[in-house]
């Protein structure tokens, strides 16, 4: 089955500790993004990626680290959170940038205590 | 700047009835893609259409359509026949042809009354 898959779901965490949200996707799409959702502002691009060892930030990445060594792989590292980093984190995914649909993963909701 | 506006937070809609969520735009790039997204209560998010910039007739999927007014920079979703599976949160988004930036609006909730 076609899909992206993020681990964990969801985490609690405290200030300052060190973590990684994993996203993979299985359709070898070249693209890649990591987005946050906050009520009231929608969704808002973290990094993206265009293909291996190629990414850039998007609206909001203060915070954040990517990186994309594999193909299919594209974590998000979060290396000293904040609580202002309590969000819903969606990982996505697409074959092209034109009009092919990003497909998303679950969803990872993160609080930062 | 790049922007996606939608101006109504909530709606509610009579199950059967049609139901139109705006979604304005503004962007000086002539080539992007304009796509609607549902995410449920469950959280998912869930492709409903989308819209080229140069495309010259709107899109329809099923019981989506999407009204497009390139001039007014305008990309309103219009569901027919809503259903009670209709309630959900609607994302207007916006994507950059040959960028790789997409930029979402804050979202319309939509409630279907029985």
């Amino acid at each position: 089955e076609a899909q992206v898959t993020q681990n964990p779901r969801y985490l609690i965490t405290v200030t300052g500790k060190k973590l990684t949200v994993t996203c993979s996707q299985n359709m070898n799409h070249e693209y890649m993004s990591w987005y946050r959702q906050d009520p009231g502002l929608g969704l808002r691009q973290i990094y993206y990626s265009m293909n291996v060892e190629v990414t850039d930030k998007g609206d909001v990445p203060e915070g954040y680290k990517v990186s994309r060594k594999e193909k299919r792989n594209f974590p998000l590292i979060l290396e000293s959170p904040s609580p202002n980093q309590t969000s819903l984190y969606f990982c996505a995914s697409s074959l092209g940038t034109g009009k092919e649909t990003q497909y998303f993963g679950p969803g990872t909701r993160l609080l930062v205590l | 700047a790049q922007k996606i506006t939608q101006t109504q937070p909530g709606m509610f809609v009579q199950e059967k009835e049609a139901v139109t969520l705006d979604c304005t735009y503004d962007t000086s790039d002539p080539s992007y893609g304009l796509f609607w997204y549902k995410q449920p209560s469950s959280g998912e998010m869930i492709f409903l259409i989308y819209q080229g910039s140069y495309d010259q007739q709107n899109a329809t999927e099923g019981r989506y359509s999407l009204n497009f007014q390139k001039a007014r920079k305008s990309a309103n979703l219009v569901i027919s026949a809503s259903q009670l599976g209709d309630s959900a949160m609607y994302f207007c988004a916006m994507r950059f042809t040959g960028g790789f930036k997409t930029i979402f609006g804050a979202g319309t909730r939509l409630f279907v009354k029985a």
